[in-house]
């Protein structure tokens, strides 16, 4: 069974460019997490999706979106990028959202912004 | 605002020791506590998941939750080289279901 997948692996925007992050969950699972990973703030939740509905969203500026497609699979987008927002970002899958459902991440997306 | 505290360690232990790694959380609503290891450069990997008071084993690692004194922490026995990572605990809140991480506790085991 394949794991979940991050596209691209790594990436160097200009400040000021956008970028799109693609994320495509085990199979059969519907939830997507998505979190931004730096050394000073460590894991930080930027939103969930489930069913192509955006369940919880973290405490990020408007410039972090997301959405979820029919087939699971989610995109989150960055725009004006901002030399801050170099970071790895994560995402997780899980079959539901329910308290006990166990969430497993891709290798996640090197973003370097310069 | 709830928050989930880890010492960042660094732990260090020989091989063959037990290592234990705490976690504790600020809201009691709290329901679901995972933990994860993270290598450098990689991933988090998901070790165990716990629920309901008390202690859950897995091979060489146990989970033990203490809702009381809203803390969760992680043994692992024999503890080998190749454990050297970060662990991080996480908690899943109801009320929206977000899962909080805490910062990760680096652990080393000395050869």
């Amino acid at each position: 069974k394949a794991g979940v997948t991050q596209t691209p692996r790594y990436l160097i925007k200009t400040r000021g460019q956008q970028v799109t992050l693609s994320c495509s969950p085990i199979s059969g699972h519907r939830s997507v997490s998505w979190y931004q990973q730096t050394p000073g703030q460590g894991l930080q939740f930027l939103f969930e999706y489930f069913s192509e509905t955006q369940r919880n969203k973290g405490n990020f500026p408007g410039r972090f979106s997301g959405r979820q497609f029919s087939n699971s699979r989610s995109e989150m987008n960055v725009s004006t990028l901002e030399l801050g927002d170099s970071a790895l970002y994560l995402c997780a899958s899980s079959w539901g959202t329910g308290l006990n459902t166990e969430a497993f991440f891709g290798q996640g997306t090197r973003l370097t912004v310069v | 605002q709830k928050e989930v505290e880890q010492n960042s360690g660094p732990l260090s232990v020989p091989e063959g020791a037990i290592a234990s790694l705490n976690c504790t959380y600020s809201d009691r609503v709290s329901q679901s506590f995972f933990w994860y290891r993270q290598y450098s450069g990689k991933s988090p990997e998901l070790i165990m998941s716990i629920y309901s008071n008390g202690d859950k084993e897995d091979g060489r690692f146990t989970a033990q939750l203490n809702k009381a004194s809203q803390y969760v922490s992680l043994l692992i026995r024999d503890s080998q080289p190749s454990d050297s990572a970060t662990y991080l605990c996480a908690v899943k809140y109801t009320g929206g279901f977000k899962t909080i991480f805490g910062a990760g506790t680096r652990l080393f085991v000395k050869a």
